[in-house]
């Protein structure tokens, strides 16, 4: 079965800082995509960037980006000039190109500190 | 825009009584899932279904059960409510992969509830 492991649980970055969330997962499969997820404090869990497994190239969004290593398995999470508004429990998530179901890390709580 | 809509934002509930937890998506998903999330074990998956009446067992279906009479519609039911079900639960939607979409999830705002 798939794993995804977020090995911090807590984060804390200076506002205008940057700042990156790691991720690991596990699979023997060559094809998948990986999502970032954001619960902001009491609302909705909302979608932050996506990467399918077969492109090289790392997605970004804005001031969002993530480094894929695909050999290594990691998935990182990169927010550079971090604002108030991105406090909140960030989410790895894994989903097998084929598949319907994501399974998700244990997740980083994000402290901006203004 | 995408909207799933949970019917209760927070739920107090005695231990044995039945619950219901319902979650409706206006749009069109074939895929909807009861996700619950706890603190230091990230989301974890209940049940899923990809079409009207059909549903599989995810990760932790134990003391739940679901039913999904219409596409747009996904409950989620403790039988019998116990004090480790005290939680908060999330409805996701999302298209179906087969089509050739990232399968991507569109969420609830979730439904705490609290079993004493």
């Amino acid at each position: 079965a798939q794993t995804v492991t977020q090995s911090q649980p807590e984060m804390s970055v200076q506002e205008a800082e940057t700042v990156t969330l790691s991720c690991t997962y596990d699979t023997s499969e060559s094809d998948y995509y990986l999502f970032w997820y954001k619960q902001p404090p009491s609302r909705q869990m909302i979608l932050v960037i996506r990467q399918e497994a077969y492109k090289q190239q790392n997605a970004t969004e804005n001031r969002f980006s993530v480094n894929f290593q695909k050999a290594a398995k990691s998935f990182s999470l990169k927010i550079s000039d971090s604002q108030l508004g991105d406090a909140a429990m960030y989410f790895c998530a894994y989903k097998e190109t084929s598949g319907s179901r994501l399974t998700f890390g244990e997740g980083t709580q994000l402290t901006v500190n203004p | 825009d995408v909207k799933v809509t949970q019917s209760s934002r927070y739920l107090v509930k005695r231990t044995g009584e039945k619950v219901f937890l319902e979650c409706v998506q206006d749009m069109d998903h074939e895929n909807m899932f009861w996700y619950r999330q706890d603190p230091g074990l990230g989301l974890r998956l209940i049940y899923f279904s990809y079409d009207v009446k059909m549903k599989e067992k995810g990760d932790i279906p134990e003391g739940y059960s679901v039913s999904r009479e219409k596409k747009e519609r996904f409950s989620l039911i403790l039988e019998s409510a116990s004090t480790n079900q005290t939680s908060m639960y999330l409805c996701a939607s999302s298209l179906n992969s087969a089509q050739g979409n990232t399968g991507e999830l569109f969420f609830g705002e979730g439904s705490r509830l609290t079993v004493l």
